[in-house]
């Protein structure tokens, strides 16, 4: 049972390059999660998704774009990295709003 | 939205002493409070939550309150230990989690 996993781990991109960020968990939980975190401002929530199939907007969701086909994965996509968005990325899956539970995270450099 | 402040940003304390950490929620409809702790280069792991219908929890060392009325609740940490060194982030929601900017607790030996 590993939980909620992430890959990659690290990642450098140029500015202007595309990336996604997978996000797969084990728990047969029905809510996931992509937060990104910055020094002195929390976990702040990019997007969400209460189901396969369906996603739904945070905080701050420009830049980024999310799928859920399968239950158990749900991907984050870059498609024109800005330096803006270096960051620590974790993905978290919950069965209903409440009890997350958190990924390894994925440290993004934008040069 | 939700906004959730915490103070204080940093807290250093002997070993053995108490630990408190403060926050304020804006949304008087959240009804969910949990805890986190993430220790350095990894990822935030949940220690302690409470729901709007209980005014205090408890779990060995760590325990938290909650005031409805005034919108705030508190983490308290006894006997601390160098093992609870670590950023500790609070967060409030009815649905989605807003989280507090974080608390880097520091205990010295």
């Amino acid at each position: 049972n590993a939980g909620v996993t992430q890959t990659p781990k690290f990642r450098v991109l140029k500015t202007g390059q595309s990336m996604t960020l997978l996000c797969a968990q084990d728990m047969n939980h029905e809510y996931m999660y992509w937060y990104r975190q910055d020094p002195g401002m929390g976990l702040r929530l990019i997007h969400y998704s209460v189901g396969e199939g369906t996603t739904a907007k945070g905080e701050v969701p420009d830049g980024y774009n999310v799928s859920r086909l399968k239950k158990q994965n749900f991907l984050l996509g870059l498609e024109s990295a800005a330096p803006s968005q270096t960051s620590v990325y974790f993905c978290a899956s919950s069965r209903d709003w409440f009890e997350q539970y958190f990924g390894p995270g994925t440290r993004l450099t934008v040069t | 939205g939700e906004n959730v402040e915490q103070h204080p940003s940093t807290l250093s304390v002997q070993e053995g002493d108490s630990a408190v950490i403060k926050c304020t929620y804006s949304d008087s409809a959240s009804n969910y409070f949990p805890w986190y702790k993430q220790e350095l280069g990894k990822r935030p792991q949940l220690i302690i939550d409470i729901r709007s219908n209980v005014g205090e929890k408890k779990d060995q060392r760590i325990a938290v309150t909650l005031n409805k009325t005034a919108k705030h609740f508190s983490l308290h940490i006894t006997e601390t230990q160098p093992e609870d060194s670590a950023v500790y982030f609070c967060a409030a929601s009815l649905y989605k989690l807003s989280f507090g900017a974080g608390t880097t607790v520091t205990v010295r030996a």
